[in-house]
């Protein structure tokens, strides 16, 4: 089962903040996020495994509801790099990963 | 370290062709998967793999098949070609499954015709 992300698209001005949400419907045992440039390889940028131990980029934050089996990506002061697909990816055992349809993000000047 | 590379970088078939996607990771990393990209609809699992020797499906495995006789290559076969296969393939790979981050190799653009 893929995990549901939203909103699909969020569009910025450099400066502002968001959040980008993605839920599943079963017991996750990690979370991990990647950003996707048109045309290019995901990149990782957080892993949030059960139980809130974290890894990841020093300038995105992400929160794991572990009850709800929810996770969000915090993007504050955004910069014109931030641009791109944010993917979150969702593994129910230590095998299988699943990922969401993505959610657009375009910061303007 | 050249990281995940794959080759080749684009391919055209025709509709009952067989190729192989080469993948190969020079990170000494136990896992290693496949994912298919269709506009729209994320990333996709075809097939993976926890070491050599062990393979196992993902969540759109059919029409593909897979071995890993080494830790660093990991080939995607497509058996005979589907227009519906026309899609961008990923190789992946992670130290091991789970709590590590993974690294996508370049991708290749594959259309069949």
């Amino acid at each position: 089962q893929q995990p549901v992300q939203s909103p699909q698209a969020v569009i910025l001005r450099e400066g502002e903040d968001a959040v980008i949400n993605c839920s599943s419907s079963k017991a996750l045992y990690s979370v991990h996020w990647y950003r996707q440039k048109h045309g290019e390889a995901p990149v990782f940028l957080m892993i949030l495994l059960k139980g809130g131990e974290q890894k990841g980029h020093d300038k995105i934050s992400a929160s794991f509801n572990e009850k709800k089996q929810q996770s969000s990506l915090y993007l504050t002061a955004s910069q014109l790099s931030y641009s791109g697909t944010y993917f979150c990816g969702t593994q129910y055992n230590n095998n299988d990963m699943r990922f969401g349809a993505g959610t657009r993000l375009t910061v303007k000047p | 370290n050249a990281g995940v590379t794959q080759t080749p970088k684009f391919q055209v078939l025709k509709t009952g062709q067989s190729m192989t996607l080469q993948c190969a990771q020079d990170m000494n990393h136990e896992y290693m998967s496949w994912y298919r990209q269709d506009p729209g609809m994320g990333l996709r699992l075809i097939h993976y793999s926890v070491g050599a020797g062990i393979t196992d499906q993902g969540e759109v495995p059919n029409g593909y098949n897979v071995s890993r006789s080494t830790t660093e290559d990991f080939p995607l076969r497509l058996l005979s070609a589907a227009p519906s296969q026309t899609s961008v393939y990923f190789c992946a790979s992670s130290y091991q499954t789970g709590a590590y981050e993974q690294y996508f190799g370049p991708g290749t653009r594959l259309t069949v015709t």
